[in-house]
């Protein structure tokens, strides 16, 4: 079983629609990441949680929010999706305890506004 | 705010050697990350450099400078399975904030 778990893995969604991805980890990580990645933009960052109850913006939050519902879940919602947030969604977790961490990745939600 | 440059595409033969180069401009810089990914897959961790100089992992070594904001990832021998994108992400903040490039797509010939 993969130690990040994203779902769901496809989603194809109208304009409009409200949208929930998921994720899940078994790593007992603190620290939990969303991220979107389109092609020759590279990976950027929406949302990062330290904490049950610490909740960051990264550098492109507009139209996403997100819930940390337990230390092991964090959800990102698209309260309207639109075409533009058409996309490969990834969660991510790293250990706060370890200055040196990486991330561990999920394997992505591929997401389509139509 | 932070500026990351990596070439966009490179090509190089199987059984060779590639560099890849990473140019970054940041504050509170705390260390730089390399990381692989296979088309429509997560990316996966290689190699994290604090201190200058280079470290070696396998057919893998990162290389880092901190006053020239410089990095290079050396792949040697190259196999046909080291196809992939290979992202920069540079370390920095109190936040412990990543950043990453906008990744370099590498093809392994025959």
């Amino acid at each position: 079983d993969a130690d990040v778990t994203q779902t769901p893995r496809n989603r194809i969604t109208k304009t409009g629609k409200r949208i929930m991805l998921e994720c899940s980890q078994t790593k007992g990580h603190d620290r939990m990441y969303w991220y979107r990645q389109d092609p020759g933009l590279g990976l950027r960052l929406i949302y990062y949680s330290f904490d049950v109850k610490d909740i960051n913006k990264g550098e492109i939050s507009d139209g996403y929010s997100v819930s940390r519902q337990a230390q092991a879940k964090f959800s990102l919602s698209l309260e309207s999706a639109i075409p533009n947030q058409t996309a490969l969604y990834f969660c991510a977790t790293s250990d706060g305890e370890r200055r040196n961490t990486e991330a561990f990745f999920g394997q992505g939600t591929r997401l389509t506004v139509v | 705010g932070q500026n990351i440059d990596q070439p966009t595409e490179m090509t190089a033969t199987e059984g060779a050697i590639v560099q890849i180069n990473c140019t970054y401009q940041t504050s509170g810089f705390n260390g730089l990350f390399w990381y692989q990914q296979h088309a429509g897959e997560a990316p996966t961790f290689l190699s994290y450099n604090v201190l200058d100089g280079l470290e070696e992992k396998g057919r893998f070594s990162s290389f880092l400078s901190r006053s020239k904001g410089y990095s290079y990832l050396l792949l040697k021998e190259l196999q046909m399975k080291d196809s992939a994108s290979y992202l920069c992400a540079v370390h920095s903040g109190g936040y412990q904030k990543v950043t990453f490039g906008t990744g370099t797509k590498l093809q392994v010939i025959p």
